[in-house]
């Protein structure tokens, strides 16, 4: 059964520093999303991603923040200079129009 | 705005027993519902989800869902729970969209302990 793949599962990185999520949705998919949960909290959508552009945005999707599409397969999320407070876990998920699938999610420690 | 409510943070439940999980949704316009459950450590799965049509839809897993627009309510059942069905519930709404998923709105989640 096609899923979405994340890497990886978990990183760790220095405050300031930037961080790259990386995901492959499923292949015939057109749509294409990442959210985050901070531990303890509910998932929060950040952006949606279709024909090569930021289809939706939500308010923590600031200018830190940036996706791409590099190659027609993989789908990522950048983060530029982190901090603290985005220490959470981080999901993809694609869509082909009336469902999301997840993927298992990128758990960021920003130290 | 949409916005999402499961009014029950912790659901415990005997093995066997049944089940019910609630959710309020608030929303301008024909809801697309969604349920997902997250077990420890993994990702969203989802279990069933409400787009149209018959107001009770069917998932996996033996679940279901009834929506009722009069009451903006879109609970999650199960006549049976067995162990392996403990972990976190999400109910969520998005609208109608070409994606069907953009700005998916979840709620706080229920978290499910199964007692023997």
């Amino acid at each position: 059964e096609p899923e979405v793949t994340q890497t990886p599962s978990h990183q760790v990185t220095q405050m300031g520093q930037e961080v790259i999520l990386r995901c492959v949705p499923i292949s015939n998919h057109l749509y294409f999303y990442w959210y985050r949960q901070i531990l303890g909290q509910k998932v929060e959508f950040l952006v949606s991603f279709y024909n090569n552009e930021i289809s939706e945005k939500s308010e923590i999707f600031d200018d830190q923040f940036s996706v791409e599409r590099p190659d027609g397969s993989n789908f990522t999320l950048k983060i530029r200079s982190t901090k603290l407070e985005d220490s959470a876990m981080y999901f993809c998920a694609s869509s082909l129009g009336t469902e999301a699938f997840f993927g298992q999610g990128t758990r960021l420690t920003v130290v | 705005a949409q916005s999402v409510t499961q009014p029950d943070i912790h659901i415990t439940v005997s093995e066997g027993a049944s089940l019910e999980l609630r959710c309020n949704y608030s929303y301008g316009a024909t809801p697309y519902l969604f349920w997902y459950v997250q077990s420890p450590g993994q990702g969203l799965q989802l279990l069933l989800k409400y787009f149209s049509g018959d107001t009770l839809v069917q998932g996996i897993k033996g679940f279901e869902a009834e929506f009722k627009r009069s009451q903006s309510s879109f609970n999650l059942r199960k006549p049976s729970v067995h162990w392996s069905d403990a972990a976190e519930y999400f109910c969520a709404v998005g609208r109608d969209s070409g994606g069907g998923a953009d700005g998916l709105t979840f709620g706080k989640g229920t978290h499910l302990i199964i007692q023997p």
